[in-house]
């Protein structure tokens, strides 16, 4: 069975400050891949980031960087000088390829609250 | 990038009335559709794999009879609540996806049954 772990329900910081959203997957497919998605007050999903399970490299983008680590089973996501805009439920997805086809699994999401 | 297009985006029914929700995508063939429901503060929960040309296959605890789902073309699948109830109040949103690549979402439908 797959399972995505969000322990962190919700986060407030204020603004400028770096965060991290924690996430932690289980699967026993070897080739799977992880998702990343920000859902604001409108309900819509907005796609932030998709990595296979055979890249481990770190990966920036702006202020977004995301930070895999397979040994771990990790996915985390850090935001850098967080913006009031930034607030938002964030989820972590997974995908395998053997046990589940092309469907997500999602984690409980992260609600993140920028204060300015 | 490929969009997915979902109808409408609000819709309140009266209790024992039934809605239908669209999903396309727009600009690629989706043999696979997901139809998923999120209820408030909570996460994405899968409800049905929509597949074109077959029977959907759905998750287990969810009522096919209550949930149509059709997919009569490679850009279209259609979720149909029947004699809706309050408790089937929720938000509801579709995914397409190409094998492998991200999964694209519609807009979801905020589905108000008074």
């Amino acid at each position: 069975a797959q399972k995505v772990t969000q322990a962190q329900t919700e986060i407030s910081v204020v603004e400028k400050e770096d965060v991290t959203l924690d996430c932690v997957y289980e699967t026993r497919d070897t080739t799977y891949y992880l998702f990343w998605y920000k859902q604001p007050p409108s309900g819509e999903l907005v796609f932030l980031i998709r990595r296979n399970s055979f890249d481990e490299q770190n990966e920036i983008s702006g202020r977004y960087s995301w930070n895999f680590q397979k040994s771990t089973s990790s996915f985390n996501f850090t935001i850098t000088a967080s913006q009031v805009v930034d607030s938002a439920v964030y989820f972590c997805a997974l995908s395998g390829r053997e046990t589940s086809g092309s469907r997500l699994t999602f984690g409980e999401g992260t609600q993140l609250t920028v204060n300015p | 990038g490929a969009v997915v297009s979902q109808h409408p985006s609000r819709v309140i029914c009266k209790s024992g009335t039934s809605v239908k929700i669209e999903c396309r995508s727009l600009d690629f063939q989706a043999t696979t559709m997901f139809w998923y429901r999120q209820f408030p503060k909570q996460s994405l929960m899968l409800m049905a794999t929509s597949n074109e040309g077959s029977k959907a296959t759905y998750e287990q605890g969810v009522e096919k009879d209550k949930f149509l789902i059709n997919h009569a073309s490679l850009t279209l699948s259609t979720l149909t609540v029947t004699s809706a109830h309050p408790e089937d109040s929720s938000f509801y949103i579709c995914s397409a996806r190409d094998p492998w690549s991200e999964a694209f979402f519609g807009q979801g439908t905020r589905l108000t049954v008074v």
